[in-house]
C-alpha cells in the first residue's frame, strides 16, 4: 500500500489553464503538506494542513488553493498556469504534534509542466 | 526565520571513499532531520537528532548533532553507487520543515 499517493505523477499543459493534483494519505497523520521542487532541487514548503485547517501559507499566490475535505486529502488547485509554475510538487503528510521519529512521508510527487 | 546551509553543495566520490557532508545554522536548532532524494525520487527520511552532541549510525551513515547544537554533519564510508543522491538537512518548527539546499552526491566506480 503506498502510504503517501499523488496524481498524476505528470503534467503537461499550457500557460493559463487551471489544473489540480490530489494527494491521499493513509498513515493516519494528521498534518499534510505541498512542497514545490524547482529545477536547482531546493524544496520549498507552500502550505501546512492540520486536521483539515490551514495553518501555514507561506506567500503562495492566490492562484494557488490548497483544499483538505479530509485529514487524509490535500489538494491542489493552481488557477491561470504560469510558466515559472513548473516544477515538481511533493505532497508529504506527518504527525502534527512534532512527534517526528518518522520524519515526514512524501509522495512520489507530479512533475508539472507548463508550455 | 531560521535557516540551514549545507556544504558542499555537491560532491563526488570514488567508489569506496568516504565522505562527509555538513548542515550550518546561525541558531541553535531544537532538531534536525536528515533525509535522501534519489534521481527522479521524492525525499525519504533518514534519521533526526534532539540532543547535543548526539551521534547516530545506520550502517554506513554517521549522524552528528553539533553540542551546541547549530550544525550536524552526515558521514559516508565505503561509499557504493547506491548512495547517490542528494542529501538534505532540514530544521522543523510549527507545522513546517525547511530544507537546506542540500549536497548531491555522484559516485564514481
Amino acid at each position: 500500500d503506498t502510504a503517501v499517493s499523488q496524481t498524476p505523477k505528470y503534467l503537461v499543459t499550457q500557460m493559463g489553464n487551471d489544473k489540480s493534483i490530489k494527494c491521499e494519505q493513509n498513515l493516519g497523520h494528521d498534518t499534510m503538506y505541498w512542497y514545490k521542487q524547482d529545477s536547482k532541487k531546493f524544496l520549498k514548503i507552500m502550505f501546512s494542513y492540520n486536521n483539515k485547517e490551514l495553518i501555514i501559507n507561506e506567500t503562495v499566490p492566490n492562484r494557488f488553493s490548497p483544499k483538505s475535505p479530509d485529514k487524509a486529502h490535500l489538494n491542489l488547485h493552481i488557477n491561470s498556469l504560469e510558466l515559472g509554475d513548473s516544477a515538481v510538487y511533493f505532497c508529504a503528510s506527518s504527525h502534527g504534534d512534532l512527534r517526528l521519529d518518522y520524519g515526514y512521508t512524501f509522495g512520489s510527487g507530479t512533475r508539472l509542466t507548463v508550455v | 526565520g531560521q535557516q540551514v546551509m549545507q556544504i558542499p553543495q555537491y560532491q563526488h566520490v570514488q567508489e569506496g571513499e568516504d565522505f562527509t557532508t555538513y548542515c550550518n545554522s546561525s541558531t541553535t536548532l531544537s532538531n534536525i532531520q536528515w533525509y535522501k532524494q534519489r534521481p527522479g525520487g521524492h525525499p525519504v527520511f533518514l534519521i533526526q537528532l534532539v540532543k547535543s552532541g548526539e551521534v547516530k549510525k545506520q550502517k554506513r551513515l554517521t549522524f552528528q548533532f553539533g553540542e551546541a547544537k547549530k550544525n550536524s554533519s552526515l558521514h559516508i564510508t565505503a561509499t557504493q553507487t547506491t548512495d547517490v543522491g542528494t542529501y538534505f538537512c532540514t530544521l522543523s518548527n510549527d507545522y513546517k520543515l525547511s530544507f537546506g539546499a542540500g549536497t548531491t552526491v555522484t559516485v564514481r566506480a
